[in-house]
């Protein structure tokens, strides 16, 4: 199983982003739920979004949520995450990360992550 | 809701390291741990508190009896100079949570 993120890179306070991230060696996809971590040097690692294998169900974290969106496209094996009204503090690598099978289950294969810098 | 590590953890080679995750409700959740290296991803060493994929060496054990949840890293080496999450899913607010992290030196 192979996570490939995109999309990342230098981008003004208040801009839109979208990241996305290719999964290969993985079927059917739609049988496991996918996520979405940020990593900062002041945050430490912290959980943005999950969706589920079909997805029909998402959960966000509380300093996300209403500004990202999550979603995937089970053609393609693609998960994205869309950003909105990006701040400063958005500044992180984003890491997608595939669950063991649904959202309440462990991330066991990870993508090596995309940077966004917000400045 | 909030998992507590210590920032930091130093070891002699070939000694025991031993890490702790806290929380209020970690008695009755199941801890997942990560070794994140310099410029990787976390990799997943330990989940259900003490099961360890496949790959992982035996060295790396999980316990939990209640408060904190435990990890430790047997026989200590260089190259497992990391930094070490712990992680829990809060069904209350259908969230993940990650500790703070703890940096492992061996030396």
């Amino acid at each position: 199983v192979q996570l490939v993120e995109s999309g990342g890179g230098l981008l003004r306070p208040g801009g839109s982003l979208r990241l996305s991230c290719a999964v290969s060696g993985l079927s059917p996809f739609s049988d496991f739920a996918m996520t979405w971590v940020r990593q900062s040097p002041v945050k430490g690692l912290q959980w943005v979004a999950s969706v589920s294998g079909r997805g029909t169900s998402s959960y966000y974290g509380d300093s996300v949520r209403g500004r990202f969106v999550i979603s995937r496209d089970n053609v393609k094996n693609i998960v994205s995450l869309q950003i909105d009204n990006l701040r400063v503090d958005d500044t992180a690598v984003y890491f997608c990360a595939k669950h063991i099978v649904g959202v309440a289950g462990q991330f066991d294969v990870w993508g090596q992550g995309t940077l966004v810098t917000v400045s | 809701y909030v998992l507590t590590q210590p920032p930091s953890v130093s070891v002699s080679p070939g000694e025991t390291a031993r890490f702790t995750c806290g929380g209020d409700n970690i008695a009755v959740q199941s801890v997942h741990w990560y070794q994140q290296k310099p410029g990787q991803a976390p990799l997943l060493v330990i989940f259900d508190d003490s099961d360890r994929p496949s790959g992982i060496p035996e060295r790396f054990s999980g316990y939990k009896s209640g408060n904190p949840a435990i990890l430790t890293v047997a026989r200590a080496e260089v190259g497992d100079e990391a930094d070490y999450f712990c992680q829990v899913w809060d069904s209350s607010s259908f969230q993940w949570v990650f500790g703070g992290g703890t940096r492992l030196t061996v030396l």
